[in-house]
């Protein structure tokens, strides 16, 4: 089955500890993004790649890293969590054309405590 | 600036049609979606709307396309229980790799 799976679904964490968000996808799409949702302001775009090796900033990225050292996996990585980057988060994959559209997870919900 | 914006709230009834608004700001996008976001779950994408289009019907899904007024519409025919989720509208920015911006969410909320 196409998919974009992401882990874990839910993660409880203390401030400045270091935590990693997988995700991974078996389309092999070249382009995938992170996002956040909060309430009220929708998904905004932490940072995106456009293949292996290319990543580059969206329009949140302070506090985040990624890496894309394969095609399938694009971790999300948190070196010091703060309580403000408590929210709901999804990767998300495309192929090359627009008119597909996303693929998106389902979604980790991240405390930050 | 980028903002798309969507009323956050939507109350029908079953059996009734259901019309969920969008405006966006950037005339340049290339492809409008609609995504659903039903509860625990990511989104999932109903249709899209290339930009030279006015209107694309899907089932019982149709979209509008006012692209004088940045203005996008989703119809939900005979609207179901099953329908209650939050939609989603986003534009794809062609001249930025495609990168999606989303409004806030129409929580729709479909009584029997």
């Amino acid at each position: 089955e196409a998919q974009v799976t992401q882990n874990p679904r839910y993660l409880i964490t203390v401030t400045g500890k270091k935590l990693t968000v997988t995700c991974s996808q078996n389309m092999n799409h070249e382009y995938m993004s992170w996002y956040r949702q909060d309430p009220g302001l929708g998904l905004r775009q932490i940072y995106y790649s456009m293949n292996v090796e290319v990543t580059d900033k969206g329009d949140v990225p302070e506090g985040y890293k990624v890496s894309r050292k394969e095609k399938r996996n694009f971790p999300l990585i948190l070196e010091s969590p703060s309580p403000n980057q408590t929210s709901l988060y999804f990767c998300a994959s495309r192929d090359g054309g627009e008119e597909d559209g996303y693929t998106f997870g389902s979604g980790t919900r991240l405390t930050v405590v | 600036g980028e903002d798309v914006e969507q009323s956050l709230f939507l109350s029908v009834r079953e059996g009734d049609s259901s019309v969920i608004n969008c405006t966006y700001t950037d005339s340049s996008s290339t492809y409008l979606y609609w995504y659903k976001q039903e509860p625990g779950a990511g989104l999932q994408l109903l249709t899209y709307i290339f930009s030279n289009m006015d209107m694309k019907q899907d089932q019982r899904l149709t979209v509008l396309l006012n692209k004088k007024d940045k203005h996008l519409s989703l119809r939900i025919a005979d609207t179901q229980t099953g329908d209650s989720a939050i939609y989603f509208c986003a534009e794809s920015r062609h001249n930025q790799g495609g990168k999606l911006i989303f409004g806030q969410g129409t929580e729709l909320s479909v009584k029997p």
